[in-house]
């Protein structure tokens, strides 16, 4: 079966842009969270989206926000980007909201702000 | 809120050898997995052993939960296995990922 997937890929964006990553979870899989990877802080939890609610968030500033569609495919934005933002963002989808079975993870999506 | 730190941070090995990975975590937790990072960038999941010892192929994974640690094995190492491994545990009243730091291994030819 097709695993996380994560568009796009590669992003290069300006100081003061925003930007939409998407991710696609796994079929049947209705649990999506966020991820921030970065040299300096290492893996941190962004957000976590279950049948079209957030349930849990990181400590992040309100211009990253998230959302999450009736078929699980969820999506993030981050609005007037900084350089600090440049990072690789991780989405990983579970079964359910209790982790049985633990998270798959996508490709990521490497976003240098310039 | 829970801590992960990962040992050693750094290890190097000749192909052939055996390694053992460790992660040490600061409560009871309800989820644990490893990852391999891989060259670019993704999260491989290797187990989801929250508790128990399971095996897979060269890897291994023994998780003692009363005593809040993990331990990966990985034997006869290969260039292939270089890379970071995380440790990743979740629990408590929310649904994250918690990661330690990572172990950069690197296996020579």
């Amino acid at each position: 079966k097709a695993g996380v997937t994560q568009t796009p890929r590669y992003l290069i964006k300006t100081r003061g842009q925003q930007v939409t990553l998407s991710c696609s979870p796994i079929s049947g899989h209705r649990s999506v969270s966020w991820y921030q990877q970065t040299p300096g802080q290492g893996l941190q939890f962004l957000f976590e989206y279950f049948s079209e609610t957030q349930r849990n968030k990181g400590n992040f500033p309100g211009r990253f926000s998230g959302r999450q569609f009736s078929n699980s495919r969820s999506e993030m934005n981050v609005s007037t980007l900084e350089l600090g933002d440049s990072a690789l963002y991780l989405c990983a989808s579970s079964l359910a909201y209790e982790q049985v079975g633990g998270y798959t993870f996508g490709s990521g999506t490497r976003l240098t702000v310039v | 809120g829970i801590q992960v730190e990962q040992s050693p941070p750094d290890l190097i090995l000749q192909e052939g050898a055996n390694s053992t990975l460790r992660c040490n975590f600061s409560d009871s937790v309800n989820n644990l997995q490893w990852f391999h990072q891989n060259p670019w960038g993704q999260l491989i999941n290797l187990f989801y052993i929250p508790s128990g010892t399971k095996q897979n192929g060269r890897l291994s994974a023994t998780t003692v939960a009363t005593e809040r640690y993990s331990l990966l094995y990985i034997s006869s190492s290969q260039t292939t296995d270089s890379g970071v491994y995380f440790c990743a545990v979740g629990g408590g009243a929310t649904n994250k990922l918690i990661f330690g730091t990572g172990t950069l291994l690197a296996v020579q030819p």
